[in-house]
């Protein structure tokens, strides 16, 4: 079956640090992966997005993320955080023309000032 | 663009009784609209697949008769909470997909509605 693992469940940074979040999926197929954020009290959001072309995908905020195919990861990374990052982070996955997302417990990031 | 609107926001009600939550996609056309339910400090659990014009496609282990979903437009779905019960209390999440056909599709999300069912 399809899943998603997010390795890390709770990261706490000061900020100016640097940020890598771990995501890694099981599907030997196409994929289209996924990195959405949610702010405290607000909807998700999707922070990119990446289905076809360059592996190294940038997104809303500063963020980007690379797909590494042989690795099965989309790992989302920031070079500096800023205390306005802290929220929860999913990662999700749909393969082929499946319209369903699987998604990872996702990551409760707190970025102290 | 691409905005969806879920309403109600919050909800109070007594065991026993129906509930029902509207999500609209306000500037685009969603042929499909997912509903979930998130418990707190978890992920998101899909329930059901809300296709335009035919039944829902439930999840394993969601019960349909509990849970209708209707999506009589290619704009509006909702979800009814039948004879709701406490544990039925929690947050629920529309999104709706923003293009006809294809993988390439983008999820939208809705603020969701927290029910509290007492």
């Amino acid at each position: 079956a399809q899943s998603v693992s997010q390795h890390n469940h709770h990261v706490i940074l000061s900020e100016a640090a640097s940020l890598e979040l771990g995501c890694n999926y099981s599907y030997g197929g196409t994929v289209n992966l996924f990195w959405y954020v949610q702010y405290p009290g607000q909807h998700l959001q999707l922070l990119l997005k990446y289905f076809s072309g360059d592996p190294l995908v940038k997104g809303i905020k500063g963020f980007e993320a690379e797909f590494i195919k042989s690795k099965f990861s989309f790992n989302l990374r920031k070079p500096s955080v800023q205390w306005s990052d802290t929220a929860e982070y999913f990662c999700a996955v749909n393969a082929g023309n499946n319209r369903k997302l699987i998604w990872g417990l996702g990551t409760s990031l707190a970025v102290n000032p | 663009g691409a905005v969806v609107s879920q309403h109600p926001s919050r909800v109070i009600c007594k065991s026993g009784t129906s509930v029902k939550i509207e999500c609209r996609s306000l500037d685009f056309q969603a042929t499909t609209m997912f509903w979930y339910r998130q418990f707190p400090k978890q992920s998101l659990m899909l329930m059901a697949t809300s296709n335009e014009g035919s039944k829902a496609t439930y999840e394993q282990g969601v019960e349909k008769d509990k849970f209708l979903i209707n999506h009589a437009s290619l704009t509006l779905s909702t979800l009814t909470v039948t004879s709701a019960h406490p544990e039925d209390s929690s947050f629920y999440i529309c999104s709706a997909n923003s293009a006809g056909t294809g993988a390439k599709n983008i999820q939208y999300f809705g603020a969701g509605t927290r029910l509290s069912v007492l």
